[in-house]
């Protein structure tokens, strides 16, 4: 049958510990891509962004990496915290296109 | 920090009835986007808008749905008769440029009973 809901990969650090959460992309066409985060009874909120021109973006504790041979994206966040745990998605966008498909998301929690 | 802003945060309708779920994008931007998540699943894609017209929209956004921006500031997103899988968070989202990323609101929480 129609399974209801998704079970979320998930993953769990200690706090301090670096976390690193991961993403296949379905599409290589894809040309840009955003990480968000959404903590539970809010909207995705934006991390981080990197386009198909480039491997590596850094932002303020957290890393995006691009493999474009593989379609893998994956976000790492330097010395997790409590306040990190939320669900993490990345989005790809087309570049034919205006929209941004998610990917499922993965559950991250921080352990005091 | 500007945001997107959507009311109201939580609707209850009974099925075969209309709603109307408002949002108010961010001032300077011009693409708009309204998206669904169902409970613990996925966010998904179902319109966006830009030059006040549909410019994509998806298989779920059926003719029960339309979207309008009847103002400088609100864009609507109308579900005409209600099923009881319209019960979903929606969440509307905007950007100013084709290449800057999409800015969510909070949502609105969806129950049809």
């Amino acid at each position: 049958g129609e399974s209801v809901g998704l079970h979320l990969p998930t993953l769990s650090v200690q706090e301090g510990d670096n976390s690193i959460i991961n993403c296949a992309y379905s599409n290589s066409a894809s040309d840009y891509f955003i990480w968000y985060k959404q903590e539970s009874g809010k909207g995705p909120q934006f991390i981080i962004d990197i386009r198909s021109n480039m491997d590596k973006r850094q932002g303020q504790r957290v890393t995006v990496l691009l493999n474009k041979t593989v379609k893998h994206l994956s976000l790492q966040i330097a010395a997790t915290q409590p306040g990190d745990s939320a669900v993490y998605f990345c989005a790809e966008n087309l570049n034919t296109g205006n929209q941004f498909y998610f990917g499922t998301g993965t559950s991250l929690t921080v352990i005091p | 920090e500007p945001e997107v802003t959507q009311t109201p945060s939580h609707q209850v309708t009974q099925m075969g009835q209309e709603v109307i779920l408002r949002c108010v994008p961010i001032s300077n931007h011009l693409y708009f986007y309204w998206y669904r998540q169902i409970l613990g699943q996925k966010v998904e894609f179902l319109v966006s808008f830009y030059n006040n017209e549909i410019s994509e929209k998806s298989e779920i956004f059926d003719d029960q749905f339309s979207v309008e921006r009847p103002d400088g500031s609100n864009f609507t997103l109308k579900i005409r008769s209600t099923k009881l899988e319209d019960s979903a968070m929606y969440f509307c989202a905007s950007r100013d440029s084709a290449n800057s990323p999409l800015h969510f609101g909070n949502g609105t929480r969806l129950t049809v009973t």
